[in-house]
């Protein structure tokens, strides 16, 4: 059974700090995808990363993805209070479509 | 553009009735899936589709079943309510990709949930 999982659990932190958040896995995933979830509302995906080693950029987000393709982490700059919210991972899984969703990390932003 | 719609949004069910959530998505989507989220405990797969008439079970598919009799439908009904499935279930819609592998690296779009109470 293909597993992810994401730490911190919950994370609160001052406006203007740095954050990093964490994904990882013992399977190998095709690809990993990072979504983040405002309450009330279903996940929104924010980046989808396929090679092992990548890195994309959203702003002041940072997606990295490990080289053997069972990890990824999520860098924040300068939190702001907008970036509220429940950061979940998902591995599109390699032998098939079906996507495993990780608990997630709740990050909350004091401003 | 409306993209995935949940109805209802909130639910009080008493134990042993019935019910159906409902989910349409207007994008034309082949995938469609339905989740529950438990506190702390992220995302489960109950069901998913491939495309109309072609339904299979995910990760947590007892005491649920669903249908899908057309592409922009796929809802989702209980048929013995039980305290256990007191949860917060979403839908959500992929595109299909060139081949499996591509399929499951396609974005999911989610509706906003179905808040659902068993007592």
């Amino acid at each position: 059974t293909q597993l992810l999982e994401q730490s911190p659990q919950f994370l609160s932190i001052q406006e203007g700090e740095n954050l990093t958040v964490y994904c990882n896995s013992s399977s190998v995933f095709s690809s990993l995808q990072w979504y983040r979830q405002e309450p009330g509302e279903g996940p929104v995906l924010l980046v989808t990363v396929v090679t092992g080693g990548e890195v994309k950029k959203l702003k002041r987000l940072t997606f990295q993805f490990g080289d053997a393709r069972k990890d990824s982490s999520l860098h924040i700059t300068a939190a702001q209070p907008g970036d509220t919210g429940l950061y979940l991972c998902a591995g599109g899984n390699t032998g098939g479509f079906k996507t495993i969703f990780g608990a997630g990390t709740r990050l909350f932003v004091k401003a | 553009n409306a993209g995935v719609t949940q109805t209802p949004k909130f639910r009080i069910l008493k134990i042993g009735q019935s019910m159906t959530l409902q989910c349409a998505q207007d994008m034309n989507h082949n995938y469609m899936y339905w989740y529950r989220q438990d506190p702390g405990m992220g995302l489960k797969l109950i069901y998913y589709s491939v495309g109309a008439g072609i339904t299979d079970k995910g990760e947590v598919p007892n005491g649920y079943n669903v249908s899908r009799s057309t592409t922009e439908d796929f809802p989702l009904r209980l048929e013995l309510a039980a305290p256990s499935q007191t949860s917060v279930y979403f839908c959500a819609s992929s595109r299909k990709g060139q081949d499996r592998v591509l399929s499951g690296n396609q974005p999911q779009h989610f509706g906003d949930g179905t808040r659902l109470s068993i007592l």
